[in-house]
């Protein structure tokens, strides 16, 4: 399995325009979570699915930040309109179920907001 | 909800020395702690995790312990090597990886030549 996959690795996008982060999870795992990182405040959790369901989304941080798992496979974390305070690397991770530990990290997308 | 607190925000050892990594809780109905590494640029990777019903767990070079009334657990990364300077976050959860994991603000690990 080639892991969690995200894309794009890098976008760069001018204030206020829409912006959409795309996450493949690992075949077989059924909980996927999407992660902020800054320095300033670390890494954050935003949301998380079990099942495709959003089990907790008490991390997004305003309604400009939507995310969807219309299927197993694919999530998009989307921000509209975005800002500069926006930037930053955000992870999206998957793990097996509820009895399994660990969660596994995709490669991240480093979003610029200009 | 849970609070995660971790110290020290950058630890530098000498090559070959222990490395101590100190967290502490806040939500008593917390159980699992893993650890993850990250190296720059990278994603954070598993490196130990333990549960609530054991007080410490040893992998290696490495060890976690654990002290549940105390809400306190560290990483002991003994006889240091350069492959280990990265920053090291703790996190804990209610459940299994499954739940949502809060993270401690990371430690940068600088190992001295």
């Amino acid at each position: 399995d080639a892991g969690v996959i995200q894309s794009p690795r890098h976008e760069v996008t001018e204030m206020g325009q829409e912006v959409t982060l795309r996450c493949k999870p690992i075949s077989g795992h059924n909980s996927l979570f999407w992660y902020r990182q800054t320095m300033m405040r670390g890494l954050e959790l935003l949301i998380y699915f079990n099942n495709n369901v959003p089990i907790d989304d008490s991390g997004m941080p305003e309604d400009r930040f939507s995310a969807k798992m219309p299927n197993a496979s694919f999530s998009t974390l989307k921000i509209q309109p975005s800002e500069p305070r926006d930037s930053a690397v955000y992870f999206c991770a998957s793990s097996i179920d509820r009895v399994s530990t660990e969660a596994f990290f995709g490669q991240g997308t480093r979003l610029t907001v200009v | 909800g849970e609070n995660v607190e971790q110290h020290p925000s950058t630890l530098s050892v000498q090559e070959g020395d222990s490395a101590v990594i100190k967290c502490t809780y806040s939500d008593s109905a917390s159980n699992y702690f893993p650890w993850y590494k990250q190296e720059l640029g990278k994603r954070p990777q598993l490196i130990i995790d333990i549960r609530s019903n054991v007080g410490e767990k040893k992998d290696q070079r490495i060890a976690v312990t654990l002290n549940k009334t105390a809400k306190h657990f560290s990483l002991h990364i003994t006889e240091t090597q350069p492959e280990d300077s990265a920053v090291y976050f703790c996190a804990a959860t209610e459940g299994g990886g499954a739940d949502g994991l809060t993270f401690g603000k990371g430690t940068h690990l600088i190992i001295q030549p």
